[in-house]
């Protein structure tokens, strides 16, 4: 199974800040990831699929890239709404995997 | 308006047997391939099972595979996850989520809780 690694698993920051995530995989995905937004005690949102097609009514602030192995997710003005944990997901071969996900919290 | 809603949880003893259900509505339902994902409490996603529109293909997680059977109703717009032989690690909230086929999953339910416990 394709495994995803996470980085950091949790992030400090403040309203207005740039923040990255980054998603590596075992082996070459394609271009076959997605990215989700998870808020405490809801389900997860599609935010960017296909490395970096923003899903509809996504933020532009929200912007995603890479390439094999290696992804970003970058949020280049952080909101107050965008404290959330989100996920990295391949779905270039089953078994589908999920990164372990990355907090992102207020500073 | 697109919606999935997942029933059937509850609180099982190991070794239990439930059935999940999720019901879709508000679009084509044969044309997605569906798919169930699970979150323990406190932890990270994890895919379960995947389903194709006709039935035709279907793909477990390896820590499912042999008790869990995922099987979906076109005219009913219906999936259901059959889940036997529970275990305490099986506690989680199962949603149920659609995607294109070579697409991601897009569209979640909100879940359904599923307890194993003696």
């Amino acid at each position: 199974a394709i495994q995803l690694t996470q980085s950091p698993s949790s992030l400090s920051a403040s309203v207005g800040d740039r923040v990255t995530i980054t998603c590596r995989a075992s082996q070459g995905i394609s271009s076959a990831l997605a990215w989700y937004q998870q808020k405490p005690g809801k389900a997860p949102k599609l935010l960017i699929y296909d490395v970096s097609t923003l899903e509809s009514g996504v933020p532009s602030r929200f912007s995603g890239s890479g390439s094999g192995t290696d992804f970003t997710l970058t949020i280049s003005s952080l909101q107050p709404e965008d404290f959330a944990t989100y996920y990295c997901q391949q779905f270039n071969s089953y078994p589908y995997t999920f990164g372990q996900g990355t907090k992102l919290e207020i500073k | 308006e697109v919606q999935l809603v997942e029933s059937g949880g509850g609180l099982v003893k190991p070794g239990g047997s439930l059935r999940l259900s999720c019901a879709a509505s508000g679009f084509t339902f044969s044309s997605y391939n569906m798919n169930w994902v699970r979150q323990a409490p406190g932890k990270g996603l994890e895919w379960v099972s995947s389903i194709t529109t006709s039935s035709n293909y279907i793909y477990y997680a390896d820590s499912v595979k042999g008790r869990f059977s995922i099987s979906r109703d076109n005219a009913k717009n219906s999936v259901y996850l059959q889940m036997n032989s529970l275990r305490a690690e099986d506690t989680a909230v199962y949603y149920c989520a659609r995607g294109l086929v070579d697409d991601p999953i897009d569209f979640w339910g909100q879940g359904t809780l599923v307890t194993v416990s003696s």
